[in-house]
């Protein structure tokens, strides 16, 4: 396993579209999240998972979004009606406990036109 | 509210200068601090994490201090290489007791530019 691993790393879309970014956190994690980070800013926390049970949403969460991970393995971030305000990199991260070092993915970069 | 705060917000050196970047963190109860290195358009990496009873430790050029009492720490990176400019990240851990989730309270880091 060579990390936490992210798909697409780029994608730019037209308001208004829906968009669907992959992770595939380090196998034996089964703690994975997800973080949205705008440039020059720190990540902000989107969600969390302990395996396939998402135990915690940020407000920043909108209706528009919606997190899965429906096996405890893989998770799926989903934009509905994407607006230019989400805009952003999205950030996927594992860790094997709860206060243990946190690893993250590449980042999957949005673009709304 | 828990916060964490990094100074200065960006910093230039020359390559071959040492630095210190600064984080002062109001999260409690405390668990532990990290300190991240995230290269532009890349994803964050792990320089370093400290639980309440460690004031120091280093990885490589990279040494951290923690000092829990007045809730600070500092990165210092010696002898700067031109790979180092990147945004540093301070990341501070706080016990959520009864839950299972330590939440994760972050800086909006201190991007160090080294210049030939």
């Amino acid at each position: 396993d060579t990390g936490v691993s992210q798909d697409p790393r780029h994608k730019i879309t037209k308001r208004g579209q829906n968009v669907t970014f992959r992770c595939d956190p380090i196998s034996e994690h089964n703690r994975l999240y997800w973080y949205r980070q705008t440039l020059g800013q720190g990540p902000e926390f989107l969600t969390y998972f302990q395996n396939e049970a998402q135990l915690e949403k940020s407000r920043l969460l909108s209706d528009r979004f919606s997190a899965e991970r429906p096996k405890g393995s893989f998770s799926t971030l989903e934009i509905q009606r994407t607006e230019q305000g989400d805009s952003a990199m999205y950030l996927c991260a594992s860790s094997f406990t709860s206060t243990g070092e946190l690893f993250f993915g590449e980042g999957s970069r949005l673009t709304v036109l | 509210k828990n916060q964490v705060e990094q100074s200065p917000q960006s910093l230039i050196i020359l390559e071959g200068k040492n630095c210190t970047l600064q984080c002062n963190y109001t999260v409690s109860p405390f668990s532990n601090l990290r300190w991240y290195k995230q290269d532009t358009g890349r994803g964050p990496v792990s320089l370093t994490i400290m639980t309440f009873s460690e004031n120091t430790k280093s990885n490589g050029r990279y040494t951290a201090t923690l000092d829990a009492d007045t809730k600070q720490s500092s990165l210092h990176i010696t002898a700067s290489q031109l790979s180092d400019s990147a945004s540093y990240i301070c990341v501070v851990s706080g016990n959520a007791g009864g839950t299972s989730y330590g939440k994760l309270t972050f800086g909006q880091g201190t991007i160090l530019t080294v210049h030939p």
